[in-house]
């Protein structure tokens, strides 16, 4: 079983589209996490959830909004998509103890 | 706030040879440290982490990282590195009861047969 997942894979879109990742984790941890990879490989954190709620809000655009149903599921819906969003983006859950699991990551193209 | 440096941006290295990554970091309080390997087009695998105890961390695939306080450094080691250690490596680190993780510019690593 696939602990953090994310769907899709790869997501292709032109400017202005708006489009949804999805995050499930089945580990049972309360904290989720979106990070962002740019091209050039830095990694650096968006958001973060514990048990729904919002506690990390890094300096994102508001056109990105994060939504957690529920304490195994974190979405990442962005509006108005530009193409410096192009990049790679990672779901992680934490979990005290045991630490960070990461998604395989989405490859979003704007085009 | 945290900050994680690597000066190493691209190593080359042939088959055999040892390797030691280079992992800064700059908070000044109870860290934890994690080295993660991304495989060309893959995710991000956990390779070791340090909360607390023996600075000599073991991780998985032979790597291994030692705690340095007193030099804010966590360096990555491999006595022996194999063509399939060709990869990105990323240090990071989190404090104590805030668990965002921090990461650095990563090291590209490329093992030559």
């Amino acid at each position: 079983d696939t602990a953090v997942s994310q769907t899709p894979k790869y997501l292709v879109t032109q400017m202005g589209n708006d489009k949804s990742i999805k995050c499930e984790q089945n580990l049972g941890h309360d904290t989720m996490y979106w990070y962002k990879q740019d091209s050039k490989k830095f990694l650096k954190i968006m958001f973060s959830y514990n048990n729904k709620e919002l506690i990390i809000n890094e300096t994102v655009p508001n056109r990105f909004s994060p939504k957690s149903p529920d304490k195994a599921h974190l979405n990442l819906h962005i509006n108005s998509l530009e193409l410096g969003d192009s990049a790679v983006y990672f779901c992680a859950s934490f979990g005290q103890g045991y630490g960070y699991t990461f998604g395989s990551g989405t490859r979003l193209t704007v085009v | 706030a945290q900050s994680v440096s690597q000066h190493n941006h691209h190593v080359i290295l042939s088959e055999a040879a040892s390797l030691e990554l280079g992992c800064n970091y700059s908070y000044g309080g109870t860290v934890n440290l994690f080295w993660y390997v991304q495989y060309p087009g893959q995710h991000l695998q956990l390779l070791l982490k340090y909360f607390s105890g023996d600075p000599l961390v073991k991780g998985i695939k032979g790597f291994e990282a030692e705690f340095i306080k007193s030099k804010f450094s966590f360096n990555l080691r491999k006595p022996s590195v194999q063509w399939s250690d060709t990869a990105e490596y990323f240090c990071a680190t989190s404090n104590f009861g805030n668990e965002k993780l921090t990461f650095g510019t990563g090291t590209r690593l490329t093992i030559i047969p």
